[in-house]
């Protein structure tokens, strides 16, 4: 059974630093490009990162982009989201998903449960 | 890209025919996906490529459209479409969605 799950959220102070993981099974890893999409409460989705099998393409949403780094490991099959400069904006629920195909193509299946990001002073 | 999704809720019965539109502010050339939420669970994909209905998803379910208007069709409500559905483009970066439609039965 394919499966991502989240894990790392947590309550934390604007300006502070975070790290997501997404643990990864039942599938090849490496065949696939990996994503982070959030909702925020009350919110749409919005794509955070993507990043394709081998690392060599990533993409960020501008909002993120200088403050948030994703990356992977293929020995752990874990993508990872680091996430500094944290604002309230970013605030939300943080999806793992896997894209259809090994390049970021954007079509995603299947979606993690989730973990939530709360960001309060 | 942005996504424009109505209606952003719905009641229908069991048995009605369903449609929900999306709207892209640019051609899509066929880069649209369709996502059912249901509560307590994880988006799941629906249907890629405008049309293209993954495996598993019943035939009920119906993607079509061109350029920048979409529509999901749902030909003969269920108990257990229950849920939410969202459009996404997957065009360009960043990958937009829409706000969602919610589906009461």
């Amino acid at each position: 059974e394919v499966q991502l799950v989240e894990s790392g959220g947590d309550l934390m102070q604007p300006g502070r630093s975070l790290r997501l993981t997404c643990a990864a099974s039942g599938f090849d890893f490496d065949e696939h490009a990996i994503h982070w999409v959030r909702q925020a409460p009350g919110k749409g989705l919005e794509w955070v990162a993507g990043i394709s099998w081998n690392s060599g393409s990533i993409g960020y949403v501008d909002s993120v982009r200088g403050r948030f780094t994703i990356s992977r490991d293929t020995a752990t099959k874990s993508v990872y989201l680091e996430m500094n400069s944290l604002g309230l904006e970013d605030t939300a629920f943080y999806y793992c998903v896997r894209d259809t195909n090994a390049y970021i193509r954007g079509t995603f299946d299947p979606w993690g449960q989730g973990t939530l990001v709360i960001v309060s002073s | 890209i942005q996504m424009t999704q109505s209606p952003s809720s719905l009641s229908a019965s069991v048995g009605d025919r369903v449609t929900i539109t999306c709207r892209a502010s640019q051609s899509l050339s066929n880069q649209i996906n369709w996502y059912q939420w249901k509560p307590g669970g994880a988006p799941k994909l629906l249907i890629s490529s405008i049309s293209t209905l993954q495996s598993g998803v019943p035939s009920r379910f119906r993607g079509s459209g061109a350029a920048t208007e979409f529509t999901l069709t749902i030909t003969s409500l269920q108990p257990e479409d229950l849920g939410s559905y969202f459009c996404q483009q997957s065009y360009r970066t960043p990958y937009t969605f829409g706000q969602g439609t919610k589906l009461e039965i």
